[in-house]
């Protein structure tokens, strides 16, 4: 199957910093790519799509200065979460799909913990 | 609203059989996917229905009723690997994934 590789696993930053997350689909072309939140005990929840070489849609209540998006090639998407906080500790997850009616191929998901 | 609604939790018991269900009312359908999902992990993809009827893969199977906006995992002869979190996921006109919040399926020996 299609695979999708997400770096790094775990990140732990001090306040204020930022964290950049990369999303490669290894060998296949995402034409689109989404960024995912999970909270603890919780569902995933839709940051934002990006489709390649355009700006990312993201969804009500993401901050688009906060959570950078990056789409500028068909296999390599990132999310840079800028000046984090306690708040922004969360799992994040990527997925791709090569568009049309397809599954959508995780990556493996990075756990945030911003002190 | 889009709204996808399946059980917070279920329990059962290792060698038997559970049914996990899933109610949607989204803006078109696409398709519908099961997710299964161990704690801390990403996803990983079960089945996909588009059409009515029953998908059987293995010990899984699927079932999906457009017209009553409803689908269900059957899982057969559970194991303690079984234990996860199952995702109901409906792909709406937009072609948007609408994710439900997750069914936990706590497995006992």
């Amino acid at each position: 199957g299609a695979v999708v590789s997400q770096h790094p696993s775990r990140v732990i930053c001090k306040s204020g910093t930022s964290v950049k997350i990369e999303c490669r689909s290894l060998d296949f072309q995402a034409t689109t790519m989404f960024w995912y939140r999970q909270f603890p005990k919780q569902s995933l929840m839709l940051m934002a799509t990006s489709n390649e070489g355009s700006k990312a849609t993201y969804e009500q209540g993401v901050e688009k200065d906060k959570f950078l998006i990056n789409h500028a090639s068909l296999t390599l998407s990132t999310l840079t979460v800028t000046s984090a906080h306690p708040e922004d500790s969360s799992f994040y997850i990527c997925s791709a799909r090569t568009g049309g009616i397809t599954e959508a191929f995780f990556g493996q998901g990075t756990r945030l913990t911003v002190v | 609203g889009q709204n996808i609604d399946q059980p917070t939790e279920m329990t059962a018991t290792e060698g038997a059989i559970v049914q996990i269900n899933c109610t949607y009312q989204t803006s078109g359908f696409n398709g519908l996917f099961w997710y299964q999902q161990h704690a801390g992990e990403a996803p990983t993809f079960l089945s996909y229905n588009v059409l009515d009827g029953l998908e059987e893969k293995g010990r899984f199977s699927s079932f999906l009723s457009r017209s009553k906006g409803y689908s269900y995992l059957l899982l057969k002869e559970l194991q303690m690997k079984d234990s996860a979190s199952y995702l109901c996921a409906v792909l709406d006109s937009n072609y948007q994934l609408i994710w439900g919040a997750g069914t936990k399926l706590i497995i006992k020996p």
